[in-house]
């Protein structure tokens, strides 16, 4: 079955440690997302990419790294940069072409925790 | 700025009950409109969406929403609510590449 594989599932970190969140889909989707979500707040964006070997910041960026150097993955970093880390990381993506026509597919996200 | 508003933090309906979530949003033209469902600890999952022509449009799980241009409304609706409906819904608006979401409205479901 296609899909959107996020892991790992359950992550903590200690404070100071850069950190990699792995996303992989088989949908054969061009576009793909990274979003954060916070209880109340709904999800933020990240960073987005819509080719390989291209990306754009979202509106949370900062303490973030992304690269997209093959169509399936889209791996996010976490680094130390990032002052309050701790959130449900969730990874999304959707057929180009579509414009903001096509729905976006969901992985089942990755909790980090900062201890 | 573009954004999406759902004015409610969370809502209980009684089993049985109907269910309206409220929905507006803020954009230059017309968006592409949805509505999201998450259970907990998990990814969103599309309901459903509007583009253009019938205002009402039907998802799954037995869920309508309907497009108000008038009060830009996107109000999702479920005549009789069962338990395992309770879940957090996201209303979420794109009119590009970004797509844009509401706060949430988690929903409980009283016995």
């Amino acid at each position: 079955d296609g899909g959107i594989t996020q892991s790992p599932k359950y992550l903590f970190r200690k404070e100071g440690q850069n950190v990699t969140l792995s996303c992989e889909q088989n949908l054969n989707h061009d576009a793909m997302y990274w979003y954060r979500q916070d209880p109340g707040q709904g999800l933020r964006l990240i960073y987005y990419s819509q080719i390989v070997n291209d990306f754009q910041k979202g509106d949370i960026a900062e303490g973030y790294s992304v690269s997209r150097e093959k169509k399936e993955s889209f791996p996010l970093t976490v680094t130390s940069a990032q002052k309050n880390p701790t959130a449900f990381y969730l990874c999304a993506s959707r057929l180009a072409g579509t414009g903001g026509t096509g729905e976006l597919f969901f992985g089942e996200g990755s909790r980090l925790t900062v201890l | 700025a573009q954004s999406v508003t759902q004015p409610d933090i969370h809502i209980t309906v009684s089993e049985g009950a109907s269910l309206e979530l409220r929905c507006n949003y803020s954009y230059g033209a017309t968006p592409y409109l949805f509505w999201y469902v998450q259970s907990p600890g998990q990814g969103l999952q599309l309901l459903l969406k509007y583009f253009s022509g019938d205002t009402l449009v039907q998802g799954i799980k037995g869920f309508e929403a309907e497009f108000k241009r008038s009060q830009s409304s996107f109000n999702l609706r479920k005549p009789s609510v069962h338990w395992s409906d309770a879940a957090e819904y996201f209303c979420a608006a794109t009119g590009g590449f970004k797509t844009i979401f509401g706060a949430g409205t988690r929903l409980f479901v009283k016995a």
